[in-house]
């Protein structure tokens, strides 16, 4: 799988849009990239997945560079609860049975 | 929809001793995945099963490691014996094979080895 690049921390004033970057300059044809957050002591959450264009759901939107080398998850307007480590995967599509492979992802830290 | 249970939540033993964990996947979910956590790193594969078969135990520590998922539902890790570098948080996940791909986690175990 190709490896992904994250910023170790980043803050965000509550009410304000979360954009988070993820380099994945390695991505191949058949890789999606998916992004997960994990909040404090609880297990991963599932947020986003895409390919090559670009997705919104009732969480966030993923924005994708056209060579795919790079991506970006936005939080339209972070509140508290959003503060989480943010994770960026990238993996082939083929099924449910593939494993993530989870970097150190970036600590999000939203504020009043 | 109930989501991934696992159990117990926390748990304390001293190295060299033996302990397990419980999961019950979603209904439904043919696949389930182990996961180890240590503090400040993203979660690693232990193992995978897809129904009671296992897909993929290559991080498995099997000397020291096992589990098993009986009827292709509930699942069990041990760890006998236990050492320090254990100590961690021990994630369940389970997902379809059909349709939705996402992983769906449970609140985890966190062990700690003295």
């Amino acid at each position: 799988d190709a490896k992904t690049t994250q910023p170790t921390s980043m803050d965000c004033a509550e009410g304000r849009a979360a954009n988070l970057p993820c380099n994945h300059s390695t991505i191949s044809g058949n890789e999606y990239v998916y992004w997960y957050r994990q909040i404090h002591s609880q297990g991963p959450q599932y947020i986003i997945h895409g390919l090559k264009n670009n997705e919104t759901n009732e969480m966030a939107s993923l924005i994708i560079t056209e060579d795919r080398k790079s991506s970006t998850l936005i939080l339209p307007h972070a509140t508290l609860r959003d503060t989480a480590v943010y994770y960026c995967i990238v993996r082939p599509f083929t099924g449910g049975g593939n494993k993530l492979t989870f970097g150190t992802g970036t600590q999000l830290k939203v504020e009043l | 929809e109930a989501g991934v249970a696992q159990s117990p939540r926390y748990k304390i033993i001293e190295k060299r001793q033996s302990v397990a964990f419980w999961c019950n996947p979603i209904s439904g979910h043919a696949t389930l995945y182990w996961y180890q956590q240590i503090l400040g790193q993203g979660p690693k594969l232990l193992i995978q099963f897809q129904n009671n078969g296992v897909v993929d135990d290559s991080q498995l520590p099997k000397d020291r490691f096992s589990a098993e998922r009986l009827k292709g539902v509930d699942s069990t890790l041990k760890i006998q014996p236990a050492k320090l570098e254990d100590s961690a948080v021990y994630l369940c996940a389970s997902s379809q094979v059909r349709g939705r791909y996402e992983q769906y986690f449970g609140p985890g175990t966190r062990l700690t080895v003295t």
